[in-house]
């Protein structure tokens, strides 16, 4: 248990539809990162936030946006969606040492 | 931007020893970290590179020289749950804020 956690465990829902996906970091930790994972490919960096400021964007469709708020959760929001946002998306967490450490992720299925 | 290059897949017998090559390019190294992720699951962390060198943690070791870019993963006494992909990942330091680039991952069998 890397002391990360995420809700929910697995989401179905429609095309067009909207989703939140939630993550709490480590206790302690500033740093939230959202990655996702679609069959077959590598971890691909969506999007990082520290102390509740945005910090690093990667490959963050424009349909996707996230927050963090002042307890350090954090939300990303998923919307119009298409059946190729199907995925796992993982949420991971950093604190001075800055290793990354994963939750156990939100399988997303677009029908 | 960086470029990550492990092999896809790799075989090996329970009780052998395994070694994961990866190669990268960066405009500015700042750490290579490696992780493990069985199908499904989330990504565990093994070990942390940022000098030349050898790391070791009881069957797992990871090597790393800057100069050629290149690290790699050692795998020792093979064990069935050790079936997983490896990934490994590089921070560049450009990026102070920690962000990681991710290689597609080399999945290990490992046969009886």
């Amino acid at each position: 248990d890397s002391g990360v956690t995420q809700t929910p465990k697995h989401l179905i829902t429609a095309t067009g539809q909207r989703v939140t996906l939630r993550c709490s970091p480590r206790s302690g930790d500033l740093s939230v990162y959202w990655y996702q994972q679609s069959l077959d490919q590598g971890l691909q960096f969506l999007i990082q936030y520290y102390n509740g400021e945005e910090r690093a964007k990667g490959n963050i469709l424009e349909r996707f946006s996230a927050q963090q708020f002042p307890d350090l959760h954090s939300e990303l929001n998923l919307s119009s969606l298409e059946l190729g946002d199907s995925a796992l998306y993982f949420c991971a967490s950093s604190g001075s040492e800055e290793t990354q450490y994963f939750g156990p992720g939100t399988r997303l299925l677009v029908l | 931007g960086q470029n990550i290059d492990q092999p896809t897949e790799m075989t090996a017998t329970e009780g052998a020893i395994v070694q994961i090559n990866c190669t990268y390019q960066t405009s500015g190294f700042n750490g290579l970290f490696w992780y493990q992720q069985h199908a499904g699951e989330a990504p565990t962390f093994l070990s942390y590179n940022v000098l030349d060198g050898l790391e070791e943690k009881g069957r797992f070791s990871s090597f790393l020289s800057r100069s050629k870019g290149y690290s790699y993963l050692l795998l020792k006494e093979l064990q069935m749950k050790d079936s997983a992909s490896y990934l490994c990942a590089v921070r560049d330091q450009s990026d102070s804020w920690g962000k990681l680039q991710f290689g597609a991952g080399t999945q290990v069998v490992v046969t009886p």
